[in-house]
C-alpha cells in the first residue's frame, strides 16, 4: 500500500492560498492521488485527483511533481468555510473495490 | 453533492440489541460501500457492493452484515452490537471500479 504523509496541522489566512502538501514516496504508477477534506462532524468531500498531470477544478489545484513522490494541493483563495481535516489519499484497487486509505490529514485553520 | 442520505443520523442503543443502518442512494451508481471512523483510526472500510445482491468484505467486517435488494439502498446490519461498535459510519458511492467515492453525511451511533 502507498502511504501518504502529512503535515498535522497548518494555518492560513483568509483570502491567501493554501498550499498543502503530501509526500507519497512509494506511489506506483497505476495509483491515483486523491485530496479529500472533511469538516467537522461532516462526510468527507471530494476535492480532487490526479495521475501525472496537474489537475484543475472549481474547489482546487493539484500539482503533482515529475516523479509523483509528492504532491501539492493549492486552495487559491482560502475562506473561514475552507476549515477542516484534508486528506491525501493514494488509491489502489484491491480484490475487486476501489479502497481509500485515509490517514491522519492536516488540520488547516483559515483565519480571519 | 451527490445525492446520499443515510438514516438514522443518530442513534443509541444498548449492547446486544440488533441495528441497521440505512444508506439511500439517487444517483443510480453501482458501488456502495460503508465505512467506519474512529479517532487514531481514520476511516476503514468495513463492506462494499458491486450490484445488486454483490457484496463483499472489507477490513474490518467482523461483527457486521450487509445486504443490497435494491440498486438505491445498501444497508449495513450489527447483529448483536457491542460497545466496540461504537463510531460513526459513513456510507459512499461510485459509478464505476475506480472511479471517485462519494460519500453521505454519517450516522453517529453510541452502544452503551
Amino acid at each position: 500500500d502507498a502511504k501518504t504523509t502529512q503535515p498535522p496541522s497548518m494555518d492560513c489566512a483568509e483570502g491567501r492560498a493554501a498550499n498543502l502538501p503530501c509526500n507519497h514516496s512509494t506511489i506506483s504508477g497505476n495509483e491515483y492521488v486523491y485530496w479529500y477534506r472533511q469538516i467537522h462532524s461532516q462526510g468527507p468531500q471530494y476535492i480532487i485527483h490526479g495521475l501525472k498531470n496537474n489537475e484543475t477544478n472549481e474547489m482546487a489545484s493539484l500539482i503533482i511533481t515529475e516523479d509523483r513522490k509528492s504532491s501539492t494541493l493549492i486552495l487559491p483563495h482560502a475562506t473561514l468555510r475552507d476549515t477542516a481535516v484534508y486528506y491525501c489519499i493514494v488509491r489502489f484497487l484491491t480484490q475487486g473495490a476501489q479502497k481509500l486509505v485515509f490517514g491522519q490529514g492536516t488540520r488547516l485553520t483559515i483565519n480571519p | 453533492d451527490a445525492g446520499i442520505t443515510q438514516s438514522p443520523r443518530h442513534k443509541v442503543t444498548e449492547t446486544g440489541t440488533p441495528v441497521t443502518l440505512r444508506c439511500h442512494q439517487t444517483e443510480n451508481h453501482r458501488y456502495m460501500y460503508w465505512y467506519r471512523q474512529d479517532p487514531g483510526h481514520g476511516l476503514r472500510l468495513i463492506h462494499y457492493s458491486y450490484g445488486v445482491k454483490d457484496t463483499d468484505k472489507g477490513e474490518v467486517s467482523d461483527g457486521y452484515s450487509v445486504s443490497r435488494s435494491k440498486t438505491e439502498d445498501f444497508l449495513l446490519t450489527l447483529e448483536s452490537a457491542t460497545s466496540s461498535q461504537t463510531s460513526v459510519y459513513f456510507c459512499a458511492i461510485s459509478e464505476g471500479l475506480g472511479e471517485t467515492q462519494y460519500f453521505g453525511p454519517g450516522t453517529r451511533l453510541l452502544v452503551l
